[in-house]
């Protein structure tokens, strides 16, 4: 069964780092790509980046500058940093894997529950 | 990048009825995805590559389009369908998400 679930801390300060970690069963992740999204209280969905099965990256241009995602395979676990928060980065933060392992994107088959991150002081 | 533009913002549908909900993209895609998100939950998979439906999507539910222009039907409208409709892209990074039309039961 293929699951995906989001810890990390609930508040961070304005301006320090965000470490997420989504931990994963039911597949490999040196078979599977997983993202990163974001949604903002009451507003929709954006995307923050990927890691490859291979283990490459790509992000948002848009959070580019700020943003780490990586992997430890053998734990099952992708990683995700942000640094330099501010209160617009308060949102709830999913990792989602794609359908399918073959032939191109098909779309986010499973997502985690999410978890909410406040950035205030 | 591809900006998605949805519309309507949001509709108000009795059960019954037939809804359609656009999907217009900035520049050509080669497919559109679609997730339905209630409220509190996470986003889930409803269309993918177009047409096609996720798996446990009542059949009443289709997708179609090409280029820029796409769309989301429900045949008849079920109360359990009251959600929110997001439509996707990643024909061009970044992966972007079209502004969510909100479906509500009349």
């Amino acid at each position: 069964q293929v699951q995906l679930k989001e810890s990390g801390p609930g508040l961070v300060q304005p301006s320090q780092t965000l470490s997420l970690t989504c931990t994963v069963a039911g597949f490999s992740l040196t078979s599977y790509n997983v993202h990163w999204v974001r949604q903002p209280p009451g507003k929709g969905l954006e995307w923050m980046g990927v890691i490859w099965n291979t283990g490459g990256t790509r992000y948002n241009s848009a959070l580019k500058s700020r943003l780490s995602i990586s992997k430890d395979t053998s734990k099952s676990q992708v990683f995700l940093k942000m640094n330099s928060l501010q209160t617009e980065d308060t949102a709830t933060y999913y990792c989602a894997r794609e359908r399918l392992n073959y032939g191109g994107y098909s779309g986010f088959a499973y997502w985690g529950q999410g978890t909410l991150v406040t950035v205030s002081s | 990048e591809i900006v998605l533009t949805q519309s309507p913002t949001t509709i108000a549908a009795s059960p019954g009825e037939k809804v359609t909900i656009t999907c217009r993209a900035s520049s050509s895609v080669s497919y559109m995805y679609w997730y339905q998100q209630k409220s509190g939950a996470s986003p889930k998979l409803w269309i993918y590559d177009t047409s096609k439906l996720a798996s446990g999507v009542p059949n009443r539910f289709s997708g179609s389009g090409s280029g820029t222009s796409y769309s989301l039907t429900i045949n008849t409208m079920e109360t359990e369908d009251a959600a929110t409709y997001y439509c996707q892209q990643w024909s061009s990074t970044p992966l972007t998400f079209g502004s969510g039309t909100k479906l509500e039961i009349k």
